[in-house]
């Protein structure tokens, strides 16, 4: 099935630090999203892009979908300590149709802590 | 505005018991999906319904395991016999028509089988 890569798997920075991760497919993407799980909650969603070059902001958060529709990047600027958690990258992949529609693939996560 | 409503937040029960796992949509979201989390595996769509009809149930890893949604508002999970390999965290999540590739997730319920 359709495969997300998300890097890095785990990152390890200090308070005020900028912190930039990407996810990467074989296959083009219709839409991208990002979500971030603290422990013991569930995913919540931070950013939602729609269109390829699209450049989203939400905060100290910026998202981009990448242009061949087959990446995207999720940049968190001054990083805090409440940063602390995994963010998922994830898709409807862009054949999805049918019984797919609205089937997201999920990238495997990249684990975030901020010391302070 | 509430978010997606899963109960119990926690589940402990022994092997061979049926487990029940309850979900509320977000009012007004007409599609409905349910996910496991296990650190092997990460997250894995199970199953997902339309206007409370199953659309996609391939993600059931077996007969053990069925969902159920008798409204717009009310979703089940039943494991019947349980086992200690379900031992996960199962998710719902909803959505609505227009952007079914947008998912809003509740809390989870941590299920462990003994």
């Amino acid at each position: 099935g359709q495969q997300l890569n998300q890097s890095p798997q785990s990152m390890f920075i200090q308070e005020g630090e900028d912190v930039s991760m990407n996810c990467t497919s074989s296959s083009i993407f219709n839409t991208w999203l990002w979500y971030k799980q603290d422990p013991g909650e569930g995913p919540v969603l931070l950013i939602a892009l729609y269109k390829a070059g699209e450049l989203t902001s939400n905060g100290r958060l910026t998202a981009q979908f990448g242009i061949t529709r087959k990446d995207s990047f999720l940049n968190i600027s001054a990083s805090i300590p409440s940063d602390v958690g995994i963010y998922f990258c994830a898709g409807p992949p862009g054949n999805a149709g049918g019984t797919s529609y609205g089937k997201l693939t999920f990238g495997q996560g990249t684990i975030l802590t901020v010391h302070p | 505005d509430a978010g997606v409503i899963q109960s119990p937040r926690h589940e402990v029960t022994e092997m061979g018991q049926e487990v029940t796992l309850r979900c509320k949509p977000i009012s007004g979201h007409d599609y409905l999906f349910w996910y496991r989390q296990t650190m092997m595996r990460g997250l894995e769509l199970l199953i997902y319904f339309n206007n409370n009809v199953p659309i996609d149930d391939s993600g059931m890893p077996e007969d053990r395991f069925s969902a159920k949604m008798p409204n717009a508002s009310f979703s089940t999970l039943k494991i019947q016999p349980s086992e200690p390999r379900d031992s996960a965290v199962y998710f719902c999540a909803s959505s609505t028509t227009t952007r079914t590739d947008t998912q809003y997730f509740g809390p989870g319920t941590r299920l462990t089988v003994l």
